[in-house]
Protein backbone atom coordinates (compact mmCIF):
# COMPACT_ATOMS: atom_id res chain seq x y z
CA UNK A 1 0.00 0.00 0.00
CA UNK A 2 1.26 3.60 -0.68
CA UNK A 3 -0.10 5.09 2.20
CA UNK A 4 -2.17 8.23 3.46
CA UNK A 5 -2.04 9.73 -0.36
CA UNK A 6 -3.00 14.00 -0.09
CA UNK A 7 -3.03 16.19 -3.02
CA UNK A 8 -2.14 19.08 -3.93
CA UNK A 9 1.33 19.52 -1.22
CA UNK A 10 1.65 22.66 -1.34
CA UNK A 11 -1.67 25.52 -2.29
CA UNK A 12 -0.89 28.85 -2.85
CA UNK A 13 -4.12 31.18 -3.19
CA UNK A 14 -5.55 34.46 -2.50
CA UNK A 15 -7.92 35.38 0.11
CA UNK A 16 -11.80 34.70 -1.15
CA UNK A 17 -10.45 31.92 -3.01
CA UNK A 18 -12.09 28.31 -2.96
CA UNK A 19 -9.83 25.52 -1.65
CA UNK A 20 -9.98 21.84 -1.79
CA UNK A 21 -7.73 19.53 -0.08
CA UNK A 22 -8.20 16.04 -1.07
CA UNK A 23 -6.97 12.73 0.77
CA UNK A 24 -7.37 8.55 -0.19
CA UNK A 25 -7.14 6.77 2.93
CA UNK A 26 -4.94 3.26 3.49
CA UNK A 27 -7.28 0.85 1.91
CA UNK A 28 -9.44 -1.11 4.61
CA UNK A 29 -8.80 1.42 7.32
CA UNK A 30 -12.42 2.53 8.52
CA UNK A 31 -11.42 5.94 10.37
CA UNK A 32 -10.47 8.96 8.73
CA UNK A 33 -9.50 12.29 10.23
CA UNK A 34 -8.93 15.49 9.32
CA UNK A 35 -6.11 17.67 11.63
CA UNK A 36 -4.86 21.50 11.34
CA UNK A 37 -1.06 21.90 12.28
CA UNK A 38 0.20 25.19 13.22
CA UNK A 39 2.99 26.56 15.38
CA UNK A 40 0.36 28.47 17.53
CA UNK A 41 -2.39 26.11 17.84
CA UNK A 42 -0.47 22.17 17.24
CA UNK A 43 -2.52 19.76 16.26
CA UNK A 44 -5.92 20.23 15.63
CA UNK A 45 -8.31 17.60 15.15
CA UNK A 46 -11.16 19.33 12.57
CA UNK A 47 -13.31 16.24 11.49
CA UNK A 48 -13.12 12.64 11.99
CA UNK A 49 -15.28 9.46 9.59
CA UNK A 50 -15.90 6.29 10.74
CA UNK A 51 -17.04 3.83 7.72
CA UNK A 52 -17.47 7.42 5.40
CA UNK A 53 -19.55 9.05 7.98
CA UNK A 54 -19.23 12.03 9.91
CA UNK A 55 -19.10 11.36 13.46
CA UNK A 56 -17.55 14.50 15.22
CA UNK A 57 -17.22 18.03 13.40
CA UNK A 58 -16.48 19.96 16.45
CA UNK A 59 -12.97 20.89 15.92
CA UNK A 60 -14.42 22.32 12.41
CA UNK A 61 -13.32 26.29 12.94
CA UNK A 62 -16.09 27.94 11.13
CA UNK A 63 -18.85 27.47 8.45
CA UNK A 64 -16.64 28.10 6.01
CA UNK A 65 -14.42 24.42 6.42
CA UNK A 66 -16.40 21.69 5.32
CA UNK A 67 -15.84 18.21 4.52
CA UNK A 68 -17.28 15.01 2.55
CA UNK A 69 -16.46 11.12 2.39
CA UNK A 70 -18.43 10.15 -0.52
CA UNK A 71 -16.75 6.43 -0.44
CA UNK A 72 -14.57 5.10 1.73
CA UNK A 73 -11.22 5.77 -0.48
CA UNK A 74 -11.76 9.37 -1.17
CA UNK A 75 -12.33 12.51 1.54
CA UNK A 76 -11.53 16.68 0.49
CA UNK A 77 -11.96 19.04 3.04
CA UNK A 78 -13.25 22.58 1.51
CA UNK A 79 -12.50 25.69 2.97
CA UNK A 80 -14.75 28.45 1.36
CA UNK A 81 -13.88 31.45 1.25
CA UNK A 82 -10.48 30.93 2.16
CA UNK A 83 -8.48 33.61 4.73
CA UNK A 84 -4.95 34.31 5.39
CA UNK A 85 -5.50 32.81 8.44
CA UNK A 86 -6.55 29.44 7.61
CA UNK A 87 -2.18 29.24 6.09
CA UNK A 88 -1.44 25.82 7.94
CA UNK A 89 -0.52 22.26 7.34
CA UNK A 90 -3.36 20.05 7.04
CA UNK A 91 -3.04 16.56 7.25
CA UNK A 92 -5.06 13.30 7.32
CA UNK A 93 -5.08 10.47 8.62
CA UNK A 94 -5.89 6.94 8.97
CA UNK A 95 -6.62 4.13 11.19
CA UNK A 96 -8.59 0.24 11.62
CA UNK A 97 -10.42 1.06 14.70
CA UNK A 98 -10.04 4.29 15.79
CA UNK A 99 -8.27 5.70 18.39
CA UNK A 100 -6.90 2.38 19.71
CA UNK A 101 -4.65 1.95 16.89
CA UNK A 102 -2.03 3.87 14.74
CA UNK A 103 -2.78 6.86 12.76
CA UNK A 104 -1.22 6.94 9.90
CA UNK A 105 -0.92 10.44 8.20
CA UNK A 106 -0.65 11.58 4.99
CA UNK A 107 2.47 13.92 3.70
CA UNK A 108 0.17 16.74 4.62
CA UNK A 109 -0.67 20.31 2.38
CA UNK A 110 0.82 23.07 3.25
CA UNK A 111 -1.52 25.94 2.45
CA UNK A 112 -0.85 29.64 2.17
CA UNK A 113 -3.82 31.98 1.84
CA UNK A 114 -2.25 35.59 0.97
CA UNK B 1 -13.32 15.51 27.30
CA UNK B 2 -9.61 14.17 27.49
CA UNK B 3 -6.83 17.26 28.16
CA UNK B 4 -3.05 16.28 27.43
CA UNK B 5 -0.64 18.23 28.89
CA UNK B 6 2.98 18.12 27.25
CA UNK B 7 5.94 19.10 29.02
CA UNK B 8 9.01 20.80 28.37
CA UNK B 9 8.07 22.67 25.29
CA UNK B 10 11.73 22.78 23.91
CA UNK B 11 14.33 20.15 25.05
CA UNK B 12 18.09 20.49 24.38
CA UNK B 13 20.50 17.61 25.01
CA UNK B 14 23.96 16.82 24.09
CA UNK B 15 24.42 13.59 22.15
CA UNK B 16 24.62 10.79 23.76
CA UNK B 17 23.00 11.94 26.94
CA UNK B 18 19.05 11.21 27.97
CA UNK B 19 16.23 13.03 27.36
CA UNK B 20 12.80 12.55 28.99
CA UNK B 21 9.50 14.12 28.03
CA UNK B 22 6.35 13.91 30.31
CA UNK B 23 2.45 13.75 29.72
CA UNK B 24 -0.35 14.02 32.14
CA UNK B 25 -4.21 13.35 31.05
CA UNK B 26 -6.91 14.05 32.54
CA UNK B 27 -9.62 11.25 31.80
CA UNK B 28 -9.16 7.89 33.76
CA UNK B 29 -10.46 6.01 31.20
CA UNK B 30 -7.83 6.29 28.40
CA UNK B 31 -6.49 3.12 28.10
CA UNK B 32 -3.62 3.82 24.79
CA UNK B 33 -0.82 6.01 25.03
CA UNK B 34 1.07 6.59 21.57
CA UNK B 35 4.12 9.29 20.91
CA UNK B 36 4.71 9.77 17.78
CA UNK B 37 7.43 11.81 16.10
CA UNK B 38 7.60 14.44 13.43
CA UNK B 39 11.14 15.40 11.72
CA UNK B 40 10.89 18.91 10.02
CA UNK B 41 8.83 18.86 7.18
CA UNK B 42 7.63 15.67 7.22
CA UNK B 43 4.14 13.69 8.59
CA UNK B 44 3.90 12.54 12.51
CA UNK B 45 4.82 8.74 12.71
CA UNK B 46 4.51 6.62 15.55
CA UNK B 47 7.82 5.42 17.42
CA UNK B 48 6.37 3.81 20.61
CA UNK B 49 2.88 3.00 22.22
CA UNK B 50 1.64 1.78 25.22
CA UNK B 51 -1.51 0.74 26.86
CA UNK B 52 -2.74 0.41 29.60
CA UNK B 53 -2.71 -2.98 31.06
CA UNK B 54 1.53 -2.48 31.06
CA UNK B 55 3.33 0.30 33.08
CA UNK B 56 6.19 -0.11 30.81
CA UNK B 57 7.55 -0.33 27.13
CA UNK B 58 11.06 -0.31 25.69
CA UNK B 59 12.37 -0.56 21.96
CA UNK B 60 16.12 -0.13 21.59
CA UNK B 61 16.70 3.42 23.25
CA UNK B 62 13.53 4.96 23.40
CA UNK B 63 10.95 3.27 26.37
CA UNK B 64 7.72 5.16 27.11
CA UNK B 65 6.43 4.86 30.71
CA UNK B 66 2.87 5.02 32.34
CA UNK B 67 1.73 5.66 35.89
CA UNK B 68 -2.30 5.63 35.90
CA UNK B 69 -3.07 6.27 39.31
CA UNK B 70 -1.45 9.60 38.97
CA UNK B 71 -2.54 9.96 35.45
CA UNK B 72 0.96 10.63 33.36
CA UNK B 73 3.39 9.03 31.22
CA UNK B 74 6.74 9.71 30.06
CA UNK B 75 9.39 8.96 26.90
CA UNK B 76 12.62 8.72 27.34
CA UNK B 77 15.41 8.02 24.90
CA UNK B 78 18.60 6.92 25.64
CA UNK B 79 22.16 7.33 24.57
CA UNK B 80 20.32 10.23 22.26
CA UNK B 81 21.83 11.07 18.69
CA UNK B 82 21.68 13.50 16.13
CA UNK B 83 18.70 11.97 13.97
CA UNK B 84 16.67 12.21 17.23
CA UNK B 85 15.94 15.98 16.83
CA UNK B 86 12.43 16.43 15.67
CA UNK B 87 9.26 17.38 17.53
CA UNK B 88 7.23 14.60 19.93
CA UNK B 89 4.22 14.63 20.44
CA UNK B 90 1.84 12.71 23.02
CA UNK B 91 -1.31 11.23 23.10
CA UNK B 92 -4.02 9.39 24.55
CA UNK B 93 -7.26 7.96 24.13
CA UNK B 94 -10.12 5.48 25.22
CA UNK B 95 -9.86 4.08 22.44
CA UNK B 96 -13.37 4.77 20.79
CA UNK B 97 -12.31 8.00 20.83
CA UNK B 98 -9.78 9.91 18.22
CA UNK B 99 -6.59 10.56 19.51
CA UNK B 100 -5.86 13.73 21.66
CA UNK B 101 -2.28 15.49 20.79
CA UNK B 102 -0.33 17.05 22.99
CA UNK B 103 1.16 20.48 22.18
CA UNK B 104 4.78 18.92 21.28
CA UNK B 105 8.12 18.79 22.10
CA UNK B 106 11.29 20.03 20.31
CA UNK B 107 14.05 17.95 20.96
CA UNK B 108 17.45 19.14 19.81
CA UNK B 109 20.38 17.18 19.57
CA UNK B 110 23.43 18.96 19.99
CA UNK B 111 26.58 17.01 18.50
Amino acid sequence: DAGVIQSPRHEVTEMGQEVTLRCKPISGHDYLFWYRQTMMRGLELLIYFNNNVPIDDSGMPEDRFSAKMPNASFSTLKIQPSEPRDSAVYFCASSFLGGFNEQFFGPGTRLTVL
Amino acid sequence: GENVEQHPSTLSVQEGDSAVIKCTYSDSASNYFPWYKQELGKRPQLIIDIRSNVGEKKDQRIAVTLNKTAKHFSLHITETQPEDSAVYFCAASRGNTPLVFGKGTRLSVIA
